[in-house]
């Protein structure tokens, strides 16, 4: 099956702690990208990345990094978390970057909550 | 600059009766447009998308939008409401030659029996 996987689903961390949330998809998808999603502002992309070893900040990529060793996986590294990166973060992936092939299939998500 | 309001932050529509959720955007040139949908608890889901083709595009579920130029709007409507339509909807806008999407705040559309 298609699909994008996430892991974990649900993270209670406390500031300062250093974690990774992964993220694979099985389709060969060159496109892979990471959103937050918080109330009232929708998704905000934080890292995407075109292929292997290229990565591009979004929106708001402070206190985030990234890395594409291969090209199914697209880990989101938080190395100091802190109470403001609490939120629903979301992995997406998709064929080509351009048009027109550029639907993106999302993971099923991670709450992440810092203490 | 691109950048997408959506207008409503929550719509109410009772069932069977027809469903207008409204986006407009900004775009310095021809944009890509998407529908996103968030069922509770689930990850987003593409709806529909116009890519410069044509203006009137159909989506699943039987929803569809229409790109207006003019009026900078692509407005997502659905004829008759079904209660498996309750969820959070998302217009998205992709500038042309952009790597990035753009997503607006979310509607919440409430189904009512």
């Amino acid at each position: 099956e298609a699909q994008v996987t996430q892991n974990p689903r649900y993270l209670i961390t406390v500031t300062g702690k250093k974690l990774t949330v992964t993220c694979s998809q099985n389709m060969n998808h060159e496109y892979m990208s990471w959103y937050r999603q918080d109330p009232g502002l929708g998704l905000r992309q934080i890292y995407y990345s075109m292929n292997v070893e290229v990565t591009d900040k979004g929106d708001v990529p402070e206190g985030y990094k990234v890395s594409r060793k291969e090209k199914r996986n697209f880990p989101l590294i938080l190395e100091s978390p802190s109470p403001n990166q609490t939120s629903l973060y979301f992995c997406a992936s998709s064929l080509l970057a351009g048009p027109p092939a550029d639907t993106q299939y999302f993971g099923p998500g991670t709450r992440l909550t810092v203490l | 600059a691109q950048s997408v309001t959506q207008l409503d932050s929550h719509v109410s529509v009772s069932e069977g009766t027809p469903v207008l959720l409204r986006c407009n955007y900004s775009s310095s040139y021809s944009p890509s447009l998407f529908w996103y949908v968030q069922h509770p608890n689930k990850g987003l889901q593409l709806l529909l998308k116009y890519t410069s083709a044509a203006t009137l595009v159909k989506g699943i579920n039987g929803f569809e939008a229409e790109f207006k130029k003019s009026e900078t709007s692509f407005h997502l409507t659905k004829p008759s409401a079904h209660m498996s339509d309750a969820a959070e909807y998302f217009c998205v806008v992709r500038e042309t030659g952009a790597n990035n999407l753009f997503f607006g705040t979310g509607t919440r559309l409430t189904v009512i029996p």
